[in-house]
């Protein structure tokens, strides 16, 4: 069962504001991932993290930024929405080893017109 | 980072077994084999992972090669739900996990 949740699921919001993508996990992880994926496309990581104070950028540049305080929160933030951001963001969880199984939540559908 | 090749898509029919490729030819010794398959309009969800030896559990089985530049993912009797896009990912060590194109599996009834 995953202990992973993300809020809101669903969020439209206008163009300039800023936004706050939550993520919790209660599973005691010490990675956790962001991803951003268009409708049919692929999953790009954005951001990972190894753990507390730790941050990292992924493979696909992003204007948002995220923050690490406490193990089980990473949530990501836009300080200024653009309908460019309009897109599925993704997070997930995982142990850290490669013999462990990574869980993801439902995910953010985020709108900004 | 050790590549995987999947094909773009797949069709079976339904209450069929399902075969589902994957090639890593420049795997190396300490990656383990990952499957994840994403449904409709959710996030990816873990199917199964495997080092060298085949592996089975409730969802599916993990067939890899004996020289591990490939693997099988196996459905043994496909439903509607099991419509989704299957991902075969590399992971080792202290790796990030990221995702290729994946192969969409298509489910005739």
């Amino acid at each position: 069962e995953a202990d992973i949740y993300q809020t809101p699921r669903y969020l439209v919001i206008g163009t300039g504001k800023k936004i706050t993508l939550e993520c919790s996990q209660t599973m005691g992880h010490d990675k956790m991932y962001w991803y951003q994926q268009d409708p049919g496309m692929e999953l790009h990581l954005i951001h990972y993290s190894y753990g507390v104070n730790s941050t990292e950028k992924g493979d696909l540049s992003s204007e948002s930024t995220v923050s690490r305080i406490r193990t089980e929160h990473f949530p990501l933030t836009l300080e200024s929405a653009r309908p460019s951001h309009t897109s599925q963001y993704l997070c997930a969880s995982t142990q850290g080893t490669a013999n462990t199984e990574a869980f993801f939540g439902q995910g953010t559908r985020l709108t900004v017109v | 980072d050790a590549k995987t090749t999947q094909p773009n898509s797949m069709e079976s029919n339904e209450e069929e077994p399902v075969h589902l490729p994957c090639n890593h030819s420049t795997i190396s010794g300490t990656d383990y084999i990952h499957w994840y398959r994403q449904l409709p309009s959710q996030g990816p969800e873990y199917v199964i992972h495997g080092l060298t030896s085949n592996v089975n559990n409730r969802m599916a089985s993990l067939a890899i090669a004996e020289d591990r530049k490939s693997s099988t993912l196996i459905l043994h009797r496909a439903t509607l739900r099991d419509a989704a896009v299957y991902y075969c990912i590399l992971i080792q060590g202290n790796e990030k996990l990221t995702f290729g194109t994946g192969t969409r599996l298509t489910i005739i009834p």
